[in-house]
């Protein structure tokens, strides 16, 4: 089991809502992801970060965005959210040591917004 | 851009056979990994092959790498209900180092 953890599992909440999707994880990574992925589909980066203070935006364009304050921190945070947000976000991070890329992944926040 | 396509979409087997899953892909890559997924679930990290390795075992698992046809094989053998899940390759390529999934095959098993 991954040391790596998202909150809530699940958010239901109205158009024009502020919220903020938390991931955490206790393994000293310095590379942290978000991804998007709708059901029976492929994950789409959307967010990534290379340590403290590293932030960049991944291939699949998002209304979100993401800091990274600290290491073991990486929250999301959409400032108006909208159905065209209602998706599952993963997150993830990684050791990335040499050629090895192994990413863990938290369970998962399911949003619907209404 | 999707890096892996996966074949099939959609696979259904009964218990103790073999599942095989294919996977291509586009771009160069410095190393391919298996995820699984449950429903709802976030992915877990099945076994990751280099590019310069053809073929790699881990316990039931056996991946194949061909780097000419840009594609690679996932088998699973003697199937168990438990392995019911999705399966995700994805390919780590480019100077930024990200991982591109695919679009994933639902393997479900049979009891």
């Amino acid at each position: 089991e991954a040391d790596i953890y998202q909150t809530p599992r699940y958010l239901v909440i109205g158009t024009g809502k502020k919220i903020t999707l938390e991931c955490s994880q206790t393994m000293g990574h310095d590379k942290m992801y978000w991804y998007q992925q709708d059901p029976g589909m492929e994950l789409h980066l959307i967010h990534y970060s290379y340590g403290v203070n590293s932030t960049e935006k991944g291939d699949l364009s998002s209304e979100s965005t993401v800091s990274r304050i600290r290491t073991e921190h990486f929250p999301l945070t959409l400032e108006s959210a909208r159905p065209s947000h209602t998706s599952q976000y993963l997150c993830a991070s990684s050791a990335d040591r040499g050629d090895n890329n192994e990413q863990f992944f938290g369970p998962g926040t399911r949003l619907t917004v209404l | 851009s999707q890096q892996g396509e996966e074949d099939p979409q959609a696979l259904s087997i009964q218990e103790g056979e073999n599942a095989t899953m294919n996977c291509s892909y586009k771009t160069s890559i410095n190393n391919l990994q298996w995820y699984r997924q449950n429903s709802g679930r976030g992915l877990v990290h099945l076994i990751l092959i280099r590019s310069n390795e053809r073929e790699k075992h881990s316990g039931r698992l056996r991946v194949t790498l061909d780097t000419s046809k840009k594609s690679s094989s996932l088998l699973i053998t003697a199937s168990r209900a438990a392995d019911t899940a999705s399966y995700f390759c994805a390919g780590l390529s480019g100077s930024a180092r990200q991982l591109t999934f695919g679009s994933g095959t639902q393997l479900t098993v049979l009891p």
